[in-house]
């Protein structure tokens, strides 16, 4: 089976620019959620939803913001980009509120 | 404060020698706690989920085990292939649904 699946792989953008990555959960799994993880620490969770409806944000500026679409898959949008934002971006798939499963990731390079 | 922490930030073995990784948390309501193994420049791989004190899993070289204020996953025999690093995160009750995780430990087994 496949697993979680993230596009891109790398992206490099320049700040103030605006960029949106995508993810496409586990079959069968209706939770999506987005970590944004900087080198050296553990992930950090930025949003989560189940079944197309936001059920957790974590502490992150309104420039960052996701939706959930009706076949389950997910995009997080960023605005405004600022140095500080590049990052290995994941998401991660659940059944519910269970284990979640990771994705290879988006590398976002900031310039 | 830190909710999670793990320890030592490094650890450097020998082929065979066996050891230890520690995640403390802080949390209230803890709903369930993970490990994950993540290589560099990929997104974490589960490992395990505990739900309550007492509770052990076991998966080839490695077990988890967990209190009601830390988990250990215990590394048995290891080999140069499971040089990774090793993240724990917590799921806590009334949160936001996202996982909180440490910084990980950065395991090094050499031949």
């Amino acid at each position: 089976d496949a697993g979680v699946t993230q596009s891109p792989t790398h992206l490099i953008k320049t700040r103030g620019q605006h960029v949106t990555l995508r993810c496409s959960p586990i079959s069968g799994h209706k939770s999506v959620s987005w970590y944004q993880q900087v080198l050296g620490q553990g992930p950090q969770f930025i949003f989560q939803y189940y079944e197309k409806e936001e059920r957790g944000r974590g502490n992150f500026p309104d420039r960052f913001s996701a939706r959930q679409f009706p076949n389950y898959s997910s995009e997080l949008n960023v605005n405004a980009l600022l140095l500080g934002d590049s990052a290995l971006y994941l998401c991660a798939s659940s059944t519910s509120t269970d284990t979640q499963y990771f994705g290879p990731g988006t590398r976002l390079t900031v310039l | 404060e830190d909710q999670v922490t793990q320890s030592p930030e490094a650890l450097r073995l020998q082929e065979g020698e066996s050891s230890s990784l520690n995640c403390s948390y802080t949390v209230s309501g803890l709903r369930g706690l993970f490990w994950y193994r993540q290589d560099p420049g990929k997104g974490p791989e589960f490992l395990f989920t505990l739900y309550s004190a007492g509770e052990e899993k076991e998966k080839e070289r490695l077990k988890a085990t967990l209190t009601k204020k830390e988990s250990f996953l215990h590394i048995t025999a290891p080999k140069p292939e499971d040089s990774a690093t090793y993240l724990c995160a917590v799921w806590e009750g009334g949160g936001a649904d996202g996982l909180t995780f440490g910084k990980g430990t950065h395991l090094i087994i050499q031949p």
